[in-house]
């Protein structure tokens, strides 16, 4: 079955210990990206990879790290959480960066920091 | 600054109505203009996409019309059924440069 698959779907920690969401995709997709989510915002763009050698910024990125040593993984980093960075993170792939507007989602990781 | 604004936040219709919602955005660099359904507890999925140079786009029950001098654009579902009640997404994506850019949502109530 064709997927992205988000791990843990709960998360809940303390102020700056540091986490790992990983994301994997099994459909051979060049572009990734992570996004989060907050009640009265929709999905802000954390960051993207448009292919194994490029990651950029989105729209929020501060807080945040991002690795893609391979193509089906894009792993999210937060090396010190805060409790503004308490919310539901969603990974998302696409065949390519042209076709950004088709991503298909996972099932989401909500993240709560106390 | 939200590059894509989106109304109404909430919405709620009778079975067999036609709810509408609206989106304005800002930059003219956008070049692809879809709109994305979301169910609780899963994540976002495509339902329908716009190109700009596409006054009116239609998929079934759902149609996407597109005023580009206004810069907005807007869904409709026709014949709404329960079955419809969702958070909807409108976005606009910078294909060549990757991002895509959501709205605030709509939570849509469809009522039997």
């Amino acid at each position: 079955e064709a997927q992205v698959t988000q791990n843990p779907r709960y998360l809940i920690t303390v102020t700056g210990k540091k986490l790992t969401v990983t994301c994997s995709q099994n459909m051979n997709h060049e572009y990734m990206s992570w996004y989060r989510q907050d009640p009265g915002l929709g999905l802000r763009q954390i960051y993207y990879s448009m292919n194994v050698e490029v990651t950029d910024k989105g729209d929020v990125p501060e807080g945040y790290k991002v690795s893609r040593k391979e193509k089906r993984n894009f792993p999210l980093i937060l090396e010190s959480p805060s409790p503004n960075q308490t919310s539901l993170y969603f990974c998302a792939s696409s065949v390519q960066g042209y076709f950004a507007y088709e991503q298909y989602f996972g099932p989401g990781t909500r993240l709560t920091v106390t | 600054q939200q590059q894509v604004k989106q109304s109404p936040q909430s919405l709620i219709v009778q079975k067999g109505g036609i709810p509408i919602i609206n989106c304005a955005y800002e930059n003219t660099a956008f070049d692809y203009f879809p709109w994305y359904q979301q169910f609780p507890g899963k994540g976002p999925a495509l339902l329908i996409a716009i190109r700009p140079d596409v006054s009116e786009k239609k998929e079934g029950r759902f149609t996407i019309s597109f005023n580009k001098s206004a810069k907005q654009f807007s869904l409709h579902i026709m014949d709404s059924q329960p079955g419809d009640s969702a958070t909807y997404f409108c976005a606009a994506s910078d294909n060549q440069g990757g991002k895509l850019i959501f709205g605030q949502g709509t939570e849509l109530s469809v009522k039997p």
